[in-house]
């Protein structure tokens, strides 16, 4: 079946190093891949998104490339801060047939804690 | 400001009552969504709607209902029957159509406990 696999945490690092939060996936078809991050106490935000092999999502710093031969979508940001500390889920969509509705699995989240 | 409103953010409740979490948007998106997320898990699909009046089950529907009878509202009730409701509920909604998969948007989750 369809399913999504995170490194598990918690993830300890301290301020201004590097991070990577391995994502690797199985799926039928073609699927669109997500990072989420929730920060405590409150829902899901969109992170970055790719749609097709070797898109390369980013935002805020953060960066992950999706990688068809190695189902990976990999999760890195050059020098994390304090304000980097939440919970970030990996997520995959893939439509239904017969429906436009897209099935969105979630991976399990890793915990990050970043220190002064 | 356009977003999804959940309410309340705490709600605690004896075991055998019915409880109703709310959830309105007003983004006009036409889908919404209602997960489950339990400490140290990813989340958990319930219920989804796509149109006014339609929904479907999703992978854990059991013990709990939905409505959708306008576009921007989809409240979710927790029955009795459901065996173990203490959690956090999440709401989300997304746009449909050409040109996806759109990301959904999220609210700011109800925690639910039932003692």
């Amino acid at each position: 079946g369809n399913s999504v696999t995170q490194m598990e945490g918690p993830v300890t690092l301290s301020e201004e190093a590097f991070l990577t939060i391995n994502c690797t996936y199985t799926a039928t078809g073609y699927p669109s891949l997500f990072w989420y991050v929730q920060y405590p106490g409150e829902g899901l935000q969109l992170l970055l998104k790719a749609t097709k092999a070797d898109d390369k999502g980013s935002n805020k710093g953060f960066e992950a490339t999706y990688r068809k031969e190695t189902t990976s979508f990999h999760l890195e940001k050059g020098s994390v801060q304090v304000s980097d500390s939440a919970v970030y889920f990996c997520a995959l969509s893939l439509p239904l047939q017969k429906t436009s509705y897209d099935k969105v699995i979630f991976g399990p989240g890793t915990s990050l804690s970043v220190i002064p | 400001d356009g977003g999804i409103t959940q309410s309340p953010k705490y709600l605690f409740r004896k075991e055998g009552q019915n409880v109703t979490l709310s959830c309105e948007q007003n983004l006009n998106h036409d889908a919404m969504y209602w997960y489950r997320q339990d400490p140290g898990q990813g989340l958990r699909l319930i219920y989804y709607s796509q149109i006014v009046n339609d929904f479907q089950k999703g992978d854990i529907a059991e013990g709990y209902s939905v409505s959708r009878e306008k576009k921007e509202s989809f409240p979710l009730t927790v029955t009795s029957a459901q065996k173990n409701p203490t959690a956090f509920y999440l709401c989300a909604s997304r746009t449909m159509g050409a040109g996806g998969p759109y990301e959904q948007y999220f609210g700011p989750g109800t925690r639910l406990t039932v003692t």
